[in-house]
């Protein structure tokens, strides 16, 4: 069974940084890429950024709301992804979710999402 | 800037059939796939319709997608609508191939 399980939040002071963890299970994590999203309380989902599997250099992509603030990293020997938050601001409280993402030849989309953690940015 | 809007909200009865909009604007919807994710209250997003209209397995026949090129929309259709249908869907695509775009969410009620 595939399984992503995010952990890492709480709350955290504006300016301040915060590292989320996306640990899987039930398939090669290696072979998938990992995306990020969130949603703010009460509001729709916002792509954060992902990142690609090794066999495409584990490059990334950012939302602009996040670019030079978020970076996404895989460690492939402990299925795990993370998210490094810096420079966090209150609109970045959210719930936010760790998926796969399944890349055919003709697209990738996200196939399986994980429960969420709860990021709440405030004084 | 791609941008996708859906209504606030649809409602329709039990054993019916609805169809939630996504309309996109500064850019042709065709120019790249649409997923459906559905959001049950206070549970996770789940993807229910990828690549325009292709499912994933265990997502029951009753849903399906299409999209209309001549108005620039994506929709997602449900017939057989039941109780468990009830909860927020949203459609995404993408804007320069790699950056993520979602429309603002549809609230369906299956009264």
């Amino acid at each position: 069974e595939v399984q992503l399980v995010e952990s890492g939040g709480g709350l955290v002071q504006p300016g301040r940084s915060l590292r989320l963890s996306c640990t899987t299970s039930g398939f090669t994590f290696g072979a998938y890429g990992i995306s990020w999203f969130r949603q703010a309380p009460g509001k729709g989902l916002e792509w954060v950024g992902f990142i690609r599997s090794k066999a495409y250099s584990a490059t990334s992509e950012y939302a602009a709301s996040v670019t030079g603030r978020f970076t996404i990293s895989r460690d492939d020997s402990n299925n795990v992804a993370s998210l490094q938050m810096n420079s966090l601001k209150t609109e970045d409280t959210a719930v936010y979710y760790c998926t796969r993402r399944h890349c055919s030849s003709r697209s990738c989309y996200v196939d399986y999402w994980g429960q969420g953690t709860l990021v709440t940015v405030s004084s | 800037n791609f941008m996708l809007t859906q209504p606030h909200s649809v409602s329709e009865s039990p054993g019916k059939t609805v169809t939630i909009s996504c309309t996109g604007s500064g850019g042709s919807i065709a120019s790249d796939y649409v997923q459906w994710y559905q959001q049950r209250p206070g549970s996770a997003p789940t993807t229910v319709i990828y690549e325009d209209n292709q499912r994933p397995s265990g997502v029951p026949d009753r849903f399906s997608g299409s999209i209309d090129r001549s108005s620039n929309t994506a929709s997602l259709t449900i017939s057989g609508l039941k109780t468990e249908d009830e909860a927020d869907y949203y459609c995404q695509s993408y804007e320069a191939s790699n950056l993520w775009v979602f429309g603002g969410g549809t609230k369906l009620t299956v009264l």
